[in-house]
């Protein structure tokens, strides 16, 4: 198993671009999510989909949009790019929880982006 | 809102020391999750707790859950380089949507040789 997968690793966006991040896992994972984190501030979760075809908001959803269309793919648009999403984002996902009411999530590498 | 504090943000110690990580929350804690992350990487899930007093071990990696105090502990016996990194707690949000969590800021642990 790949596990999580993300592209690209590395990015640069002008202000006003748009760009999708790809995020893919091989697991048969239910629910997926795309986090970004700003230094020293932690992940704050942007979308989560919790099967396909559904995805809901985060804490910090303005200026992205995601879609769910299989359970492998959750990719995270970028529309009109401004500086404030330089950060690094993450994608990752979870099985149905087995016998508990926790979610173990799989990370994966992350996509470095900085919009200038 | 919830919130996790994690203390101390930094930590810089000899190979071979001992050391802990402290993750504090502003409300009631069921379930805490620790991650460990290198630069460049994502988050490698270490540990979840579940319920007050719960403590488990991995390799030299302790973690236990205090309810009453809404806090959890990562302790880590005789350091080595490889331990190096971020550690992150994360925490189920309370009436939240399934499965999202909310993290610290996170604790910056170097090991010196």
């Amino acid at each position: 198993n790949a596990g999580v997968t993300q592209t690209p690793k590395f990015r640069i966006l002008k202000i006003g671009q748009s760009m999708t991040l790809q995020c893919a896992q091989d697991m048969n994972h239910n629910y997926m999510y795309w986090y970004r984190q700003d230094p020293g501030m932690g992940l704050k979760l942007i979308y989560y989909s919790v099967g396909a075809g559904i995805t809901d908001k985060g804490e910090v959803p303005n200026g992205y949009n995601v879609s769910r269309s299989t359970t492998e793919d959750f990719p995270l648009r970028l529309e009109l790019a401004a500086p404030s999403q330089t950060s690094v984002y993450f994608c990752a996902s979870s099985p149905l929880p087995q016998g508990t009411p926790f979610y173990e999530q799989y990370f994966g590498p992350g996509t470095r982006l900085t919009v200038t | 809102s919830q919130e996790l504090e994690q203390s101390p943000q930094s930590l810089i110690v000899q190979e071979g020391k001992n050391l802990t990580i402290n993750c504090t929350s502003s409300k009631t804690l069921y379930g805490l999750y620790w991650y460990k992350q290198k630069y460049g990487e994502g988050l490698i899930f270490l540990m979840m707790l579940q319920k007050g007093g719960e403590e488990k071990s991995h390799e030299k990696i302790t973690a236990k859950l205090d309810e009453k105090k809404q806090q959890s502990s990562l302790h880590i016996t005789a350091s080595q380089p490889s331990h190096a990194g971020i550690y992150l707690c994360g925490a189920d949000i309370p009436g939240g949507s399934q499965g999202n969590l909310i993290f610290g800021k996170g604790t910056k642990l170097s090991v010196k040789p």
